[in-house]
């Protein structure tokens, strides 16, 4: 069965500082892989997706991430993180039997100045 | 485009009574999602629906969660009778085509207390 694990449920990280978030999931074949974002009192909004092709997507708010098939890892990173990207941010697969989503449990930033 | 509206934003009720949360999706979306989210559990897929059709309910707790989907622009969700552990915050969600390869959007959920 697809699974995702975020290990990290907490990091802190400066303002200017970069950031890396961990995702390892588990599918069985070429998984969707998305990373959203939530901030407190909101619903979840769309960073970045993979489907295929180039390994290294881009997202909004200048985050980005790493498809590595070999590790099953789809870590998001910032070269410079702002106060503003405090929020939790929850890795997603796709592609199960009933073609749903798995999310993880998600890894709550927080940013000190 | 206004997103995907939930309501109501909160909702307080005392253990028994019927809770209806409520939705309207995107327009022209044709995939729509209830989530339950707690701190214990995390993001959990209650059921999911295609052209108004439930695709997967696997997710719905027990036989007092049900949801419908009349047409294409509303769907709701019903705990009848609620009980103190049903508190969670509750999000719908649409997309413009399958759950497994289609980006979703979210609404601001609806945080459900029951006492």
């Amino acid at each position: 069965a697809q699974s995702v694990t975020q290990p990290d449920i907490h990091i802190t990280v400066s303002e200017g500082a970069s950031l890396e978030l961990r995702c390892n999931y588990s599918y069985g074949a070429t998984p969707y892989l998305f990373w959203y974002v939530q901030s407190p009192g909101q619903g979840l909004q769309l960073l970045l997706k993979y489907f295929s092709g180039d390994t290294l997507v881009q997202g909004i708010k200048g985050f980005e991430a790493e498809f590595k098939r070999s590790q099953s890892s789809f870590n998001l990173r910032k070269p410079s993180v702002h106060w503003s990207d405090a929020a939790e941010y929850f890795c997603a697969v796709g592609g199960g039997s009933q073609g749903n989503l798995i999310f993880g449990k998600g890894t709550k930033l927080s940013v000190k100045p | 485009d206004a997103g995907v509206i939930q309501s109501p934003r909160h909702e307080v009720t005392e253990m028994g009574q019927e809770v209806t949360l409520r939705c309207k999706p995107i327009s022209g979306h044709n995939s729509l999602f209830w989530y339950r989210q707690t701190m214990m559990r995390g993001l959990e897929l209650l059921i999911y629906f295609n052209n108004n059709v439930p695709i997967d309910d696997s997710g719905m707790p027990e036989d007092r969660f049900s949801a419908k989907m009349p047409n294409a622009s509303f769907s709701t969700l019903k705990i009848q009778p609620s009980e103190p552990r049903d508190s969670a915050v509750y999000f719908c969600a649409s997309s413009g085509g399958q759950a497994y390869n289609s980006p979703l959007h979210f609404g601001n959920g609806t945080r459900l207390t029951v006492t």
